[in-house]
């Protein structure tokens, strides 16, 4: 069975910087990788997807993910944060054949910070 | 498209209560997940259907909870009886078709507090 893990519950950054979440993953077989990102009193949105081909992921909002199979990583990135991505960001992995079931980490809280 | 839809949006109910829980899906998806997010345990998989008929239920916590899928456009999540440590958001989400993993869609939530 698959499993993600999110080291940092918290990650504090100033407005402008740089910013990356961490993410690694564990899994016997291939995998499908998401992040997603969710406001307060929402529902959570899709920011990107990893499936196959280029490593490096490009989603909405200026956020990039590169998949790193030999270390199992999907970090996350974005070169200049602002206050309105102030979020929780969830992690999460399918087993390809899996029958979509996704499987979600802890969450990472980004407070972005003037 | 409106997205996953649920209802109600906030729901306060006295303890031994039954509650329902509803969600309509996004036309043409043929998947649904009902999750529950709490502080303590994160995002929790209750059960999910594939073309109306449950896959994996293994999620549900106790007998309490079940799930319905009459159609492919409304699925409910019931509780009977409803206790205090069901207190939680509870999520509705659908993806499809088919196994393409193009991600799911989220309702915005059913915020359940069982006083």
């Amino acid at each position: 069975a698959q499993s993600v893990t999110q080291l940092d519950s918290q990650v504090p950054v100033f407005e402008e910087a740089p910013v990356e979440l961490r993410c690694n993953y564990s899994s016997s077989v291939s995998v499908y990788l998401f992040w997603y990102v969710q406001y307060p009193n929402q529902g959570l949105q899709l920011l990107l997807k990893y499936l196959s081909g280029s490593t490096l992921v490009k989603g909405i909002n200026g956020f990039e993910a590169e998949f790193n199979k030999s270390q199992t990583s999907f970090h996350l990135r974005k070169p200049s944060v602002h206050i309105s991505d102030t979020a929780e960001y969830f992690c999460a992995v399918s087993e390809t054949g899996g029958g979509n079931k996704l499987t979600f980490g802890t969450g990472t809280q980004l407070k972005v910070e003037l | 498209d409106a997205g996953v839809i649920q209802s109600p949006r906030h729901e306060v109910t006295e303890m031994g209560q039954e509650v329902t829980l509803r969600c309509k899906p996004i036309s043409g998806h043929d998947y649904l997940f009902w999750y529950r997010q709490t502080m303590m345990r994160g995002l929790e998989l209750l059960i999910y259907f594939n073309n109306n008929v449950p896959i994996d239920d293994s999620g549900m916590p106790e007998d309490r909870f079940s799930a319905k899928m009459p159609n492919a456009s409304f699925s409910t999540l019931k509780i009977q009886p409803s206790e205090p440590r069901d207190s939680a958001v509870y999520f509705c989400a659908s993806t499809g078709p088919g196994q393409g993993n193009y991600g799911y869609t989220f309702g915005s939530g059913t915020r359940l507090t069982v006083v």
